[in-house]
């Protein structure tokens, strides 16, 4: 067990429609970052976020947001959603800002199915 | 811009012989390469890092890798491979000038037979 936890672990839902992700990092952890795996994309990096700030950005769609609160723990949100979304989508985490090492720890996931 | 080829998409060995799995990366300056291991329905784990100390990296459950610079290679090994190593697994690296931001292999799957 890692320690970061995601909630919900699946999700099956409609095209166009919303769903928010959420994630829980390890204690003490105040980076957190979002990953997308898929079949034809393999694991992606969508964005980081440090201590409540936007910190690095990937390849994420304009159609996806994050926020970290001020508990540290984070939410993708995910809105007009198109048959490609479905993926599993991990949550990480570290301690640190993105400078040095920068071993991050992984969520279980939750695997989306947009219908 | 930083990349990770793993040479096989897919690697099939029998219980207790030697397994190796190939990656090759770039970077354009002094890389953390990670192995990552992702058994079926699971989150990743960390097998092991390397971070500019000793280029031959020890890891858990009997993996190593060893970093060549030279290569840009940075290949993952165990001695004997057991039926629960059966899994994906990912290299990875990461460098200063993209941000400490993870780019991962396209994965592989180690199959074990008996």
């Amino acid at each position: 067990d890692s320690g970061v936890t995601q909630t919900p672990k699946h999700l099956i839902t409609a095209t166009g429609q919303r769903v928010t992700l959420r994630c829980s990092p390890r204690s003490g952890d105040l980076s957190v970052y979002w990953y997308q795996q898929s079949l034809d994309q393999g694991l992606q990096f969508l964005i980081q976020y440090y201590n409540g700030e936007e910190r690095a950005k990937g390849n994420i769609l304009e159609r996806f947001s994050a926020q970290q609160f001020p508990d540290l723990h984070s939410e993708l949100n995910l809105s007009s959603l198109e048959l490609g979304d479905s993926a599993l989508y991990f949550c990480a985490s570290s301690d640190l800002a993105g400078l040095g090492h920068n071993e991050q720890f992984f969520g279980p996931g939750t695997r989306l199915t947009v219908l | 811009a930083q990349s990770v080829t793993q040479l096989d998409s897919h690697v099939s060995v029998s219980e207790g012989t030697p397994v190796l799995l190939r990656c090759n990366y770039s970077s354009s300056y002094s890389p953390s390469l990670f192995w990552y291991v992702q058994h079926p329905n699971k989150g990743l784990q960390l097998l092991l890092k390397y971070t500019s100390a000793a280029t031959l990296v020890k890891g858990i459950n009997g993996f190593e890798a060893e970093f060549k610079k030279s290569e840009t290679s940075f290949h993952l090994t165990k001695p004997s491979a057991h039926m629960s190593d059966a899994a994906e697994y990912f290299c990875v690296v990461s460098d200063r000038e993209a941000g400490n931001m993870l780019t991962f292999g396209g994965g592989t799957r180690l199959m074990v037979k008996p």
